[in-house]
């Protein structure tokens, strides 16, 4: 079974809007970190968030805020007033480790974000 | 602060050639690790490492090798080199779990093509 799953493999927002992407996880530790990543096409792999599974309220960065629903195990990335720069691949990943001692990170397939003027 | 660093940036194989793809990290991260990127997909994890002499498999590890001699380096070794290694290949670093999240440091990349 997958562990992340990105379902949208391309979206397109118009500059200044909010937009959603989707993620949802697989895991039955306990204990497991969510990230957001940004690949713009330069490849280079920028952190964007964090959402830790024990955290009780939803992780924001700026213009970036993680809506986190553990029981429906999604952690979808929500920017906030869309940029040109934001135009770029994005990336969910895990990571596991509470009965293991080892970070271990899961990616998913990404999403091709594409803003418009 | 150099973070982590890839060599080469690109590099052209012929099938059946080795290479060493070289990783070093200088914020003495215990975790390292190497991914691969194929064409529009996300990362998979090649081989990962704990700390200096300890190395495991990820979910793509055949036709690969890692050594980790020293906490600051994490070399990836290509034996055999075939078409469908050809991929950009990511070198990542993180340190030890706080308690708290920590991200993973990732590398500039290294574009391999095998022809």
């Amino acid at each position: 079974a997958q562990k992340i799953t990105q379902t949208q493999p391309g979206m397109f927002v118009q500059e200044k809007e909010a937009v959603t992407l989707d993620c949802t996880y697989d895991t039955s530790d306990p204990s497991y970190g969510l990230f957001w990543y940004k690949q713009p096409s330069s490849g280079e792999m920028i952190f964007l968030i964090y959402q830790g599974s024990y955290d009780q309220q939803n992780a924001t960065e700026g213009r970036y805020s993680l809506n986190f629903q553990k029981a429906r195990k999604s952690a979808n990335l929500v920017i906030s007033a869309s940029q040109l720069g934001d135009s770029a691949m994005y990336f969910c990943a895990m990571r596991e480790g509470g009965r293991k001692n080892f970070n271990k990170f899961y990616f998913g397939s990404g999403t091709k974000l594409n803003v418009k003027p | 602060n150099a973070g982590v660093t890839q060599t080469p940036k690109f590099r052209i194989l012929k099938i059946g050639q080795s290479m060493t793809l070289q990783c070093t990290q200088d914020m003495n991260h215990n975790y390292m690790y190497w991914y691969r990127q194929d064409p529009g997909m996300g990362l998979k994890l090649i081989y990962y490492s704990v700390g200096a002499g300890i190395t495991d498999k990820g979910e793509v590890p055949n036709g690969y090798n890692v050594s980790r001699s020293t906490t600051e380096d994490f070399p990836l070794r290509l034996e055999l080199a075939a078409p469908s290694q050809t991929s950009v290949y990511f070198c990542a670093s993180s340190p030890l779990r706080t308690g708290r999240g920590e991200t993973q440091y990732f590398g500039p990349g290294t574009r391999l093509l095998v022809l």
